[in-house]
């Protein structure tokens, strides 16, 4: 699996859109992206996927680059129960998951 | 659909005793997971089972942990004799099929003093 850096923190206003970066500029051609986040004192919790174009379901937006080397989760309007660790994993699979230390985001009302 | 089920909750233990922890996954998933999340770092792959068989346990650390999962429903991952360092959050997550989600429960913390 592509090794993945993401900033070790961020912070976002309340009700605006949270744009989380992701890169993995070793990413093989059949590797998938996958976003998970972990709210305090809970387990992982999967939000999306994709391997090529952008991807979209009730929870977030996942946005690839054309080059596949990095990619952006967009969360359209951040709540408090958004304050979470993200975190962005590559993986043919989508099991076996290598997670990183993820981005650390705080939704400030 | 029910969540996964993990318990203990918390456990506390000292070095040198054993303990064990228990995984329910959702109906119907055949594949399991084990992780342990040490405070600050991200979740880390101890094993994978397939039903009742072990697809990936290369970072389990087999001298003191060892896993099960019978009739390919439950499972328990013991550790025995513990160490000050496997102080962590232990997860379990399952999955219906490659390429779907894992769902985790929320872990079991264990403290070894």
């Amino acid at each position: 699996d592509a090794k993945t850096t993401q900033p070790p923190s961020m912070d976002c206003a309340e009700g605006r859109a949270a744009n989380l970066p992701c890169n993995h500029s070793t990413i093989s051609g059949n590797e998938y992206v996958y976003w998970y986040r972990q709210i305090h004192s809970q387990g992982p919790q999967y939000i999306i996927h994709g391997l090529k174009n952008n991807e979209t379901n009730e929870m977030a937006s996942l946005i690839i680059t054309e080059d596949r080397k990095s990619s952006t989760l967009i969360l359209p309007h951040a709540t408090l129960r958004d304050t979470a660790v993200y975190y962005c994993i590559t993986s043919t699979s989508g099991s076996r998951l290598t997670f990183g230390e993820g981005t650390q985001l705080t939704v400030n009302p | 659909e029910a969540g996964v089920a993990q318990s203990p909750r918390y456990k506390i233990i000292e070095k040198r005793q054993s303990v064990a922890f228990w995984c329910n996954p959702i109906s119907g998933h055949a594949t399991l997971y084990w992780y342990q999340q040490i405070l600050g770092q991200g979740p880390k792959l101890l094993i994978q089972f397939q039903n009742n068989g072990v697809v990936d346990d290369s970072q389990l650390p087999k001298d003191r942990f060892s896993a099960e999962r019978l009739k390919g429903v439950d499972s328990t991952l013991k550790i025995q004799p513990a160490k000050l360092e496997d102080s962590a959050v232990y997860l379990c997550a399952s999955s219906s099929e490659s390429f779907s989600p894992l769902h985790f429960g929320n872990g079991t913390r264990l403290t070894v003093t």
